[in-house]
């Protein structure tokens, strides 16, 4: 069991918009420890969708987004395309197992 | 240019021993922490071990005591040394760290624990 809870999966059609939640503690997201995601296709590394909570590295298409509060983060996928059908993880830090802490994924599936 | 390079990842009998390696470009591993999270066939991310800029460590409660988290600042290069290997130890193994509060990744080596 994650110590963040993300849904397993969502789906949506083409052009759609996506939401993924992740939820977590007060020692962790609650507790003001920033969220990054991650988006992974089969067989390669996870690749940095969004960083400190709302930001997008260089070259990520501004379709991905980000937010926090309180407890929870989110990420939204506008415009979906099929190539955005991957698996995403949420990451923060945990202040009671001083480490880092991931969701368990959330498989997006484009219809 | 920012690289993170994994290696030394191979087959290994239970109760084994394997080191990984991580050499960075672009940046000083002595400057920066430097993590190694993975990922067991067909499952999630899991957090491995950390190591700070002030040399202090940290470990998941699944390794702790089996492995350990080195860093080598002449060559610029994290490593980890895994002991007495479990078949549950069998992943792909990713180096991380962030610089200017940006994660990066390497593209990890895989582990496979079986007799």
């Amino acid at each position: 069991q994650s110590v963040l809870t993300q849904p397993p999966s969502v789906s949506g059609a083409p052009g759609q918009r996506v939401t993924i939640s992740c939820t977590g503690s007060s020692s962790n997201v609650g507790a003001g420890f920033d969220v990054h995601w991650y988006q992974q296709h089969p067989g390669t590394a996870p690749k940095v969708l969004i960083y400190v909570n709302n930001n997008r590295p260089s070259g990520v298409p501004d379709r991905f987004s980000g937010s926090k509060s309180g407890t929870s983060a989110s990420l939204a996928i506008s415009g979906l395309q099929a190539d955005d059908e991957a698996d995403y993880y949420c990451q923060s830090y945990d202040s009671s197992l001083h480490g880092w802490v991931f969701g368990g994924g959330t498989k997006v599936t484009v219809l | 240019e920012v690289q993170l390079v994994e290696s030394g990842g191979d087959l290994v009998q239970p109760g084994g021993s394997l080191r990984l390696s991580c050499a960075a470009s672009g940046f000083t591993v002595s400057s920066n922490y430097m993590a190694w999270v993975r990922q067991a066939p067909g499952k999630g991310l899991e957090w491995v071990s950390t190591i700070y800029s002030g040399g202090n460590t940290d470990y998941a409660d699944s390794v702790k005591g089996r492995f350990t988290i080195i860093r080598d600042n002449s060559r610029n290069t994290l490593y980890l040394q895994m002991n007495s290997l479990r078949g549950e130890d069998t992943a792909v193994y990713y180096c991380a760290t962030g610089l200017s509060e940006v994660p990066w990744w390497g593209q990890g080596t895989l582990v496979t624990v079986s007799s």
